[in-house]
């Protein structure tokens, strides 16, 4: 069974400093990995995905991710922090080694506060 | 074009009772999952559609079912509710994994 560990529940970075949000995945076959972003009382919106093509996948809002085979991560990362960042993130992984198997497996999230 | 519309936002309903959320995809998505999202237990996977046959099932009980409909809407049903189901409810539609999934902004069910 696949599994996707985020490390760190709360993340507090100050405006312009450099996001890092880490992502662990367990899976037995390379398999595909979302970011999504949730705002408050509003669904998930993708921030990026790899699907097997670039190791470094480049995302909306400047946001940036970069698959490492060998050490099963996919952490996110943003050059330089906005306000308009906060918000709670989640890593998510898809098996695609069982065509019809659709569906995510999330990780627990988290929460990034920006320090003005 | 239009994205995953979720209805209704809101919904407050007293234990025992029974609930329908609808879902209504992106035009031409032909997959549709839902999720639970509560507090305590995260993004739980519910079920997934597609051209109206269930494909994958998560791991909750019997009293929470789906179908889609030929024009690929979606509803999920919770039959005699519990406290516990309190929580947002939301609906994804893809294409395929290839494409990621596009999320609605949810129905947050309240069980009193």
């Amino acid at each position: 069974a696949q599994s996707v560990t985020q490390l760190g529940s709360h993340v507090s970075v100050s405006e312009g400093a450099l996001v890092l949000l880490r992502c662990n995945y367990s899976s037995s076959v390379p398999p595909y990995l979302f970011w999504y972003v949730q705002y408050p009382n509003q669904g998930l919106q993708l921030l990026l995905k790899y699907t097997s093509a670039a190791t470094l996948v480049k995302g909306i809002n400047g946001f940036e991710a970069e698959f490492k085979k060998s050490e099963t991560s996919f952490h996110l990362t943003k050059p330089s922090a906005h306000m308009s960042d906060a918000a709670e993130y989640f890593c998510a992984v898809s098996d695609i080694s069982n065509f019809g198997n659709e569906k995510l497996t999330f990780g627990t999230g988290t929460r990034l506060t920006i320090i003005p | 074009k239009a994205g995953v519309t979720q209805t209704p936002r809101y919904l407050i309903k007293t234990r025992g009772q029974q609930v329908t959320l609808s879902c209504s995809p992106i035009s031409g998505h032909r997959s549709v999952s839902w999720y639970q999202q509560t507090p305590g237990q995260g993004l739980q996977f519910l079920f997934e559609y597609f051209s109206e046959t269930q494909r994958n099932k998560g791991n909750f009980p019997g009293r929470f079912s789906g179908r889609q409909f030929s024009n690929s809407r979606s509803e999920m049903n919770v039959s005699t509710l519990e406290l516990g189901d309190s929580a947002l409810y939301l609906c994804a539609s893809s294409l395929s994994q290839l494409w990621g999934y596009t999320f609605g902004s949810g129905t947050r069910l309240t069980v009193v």
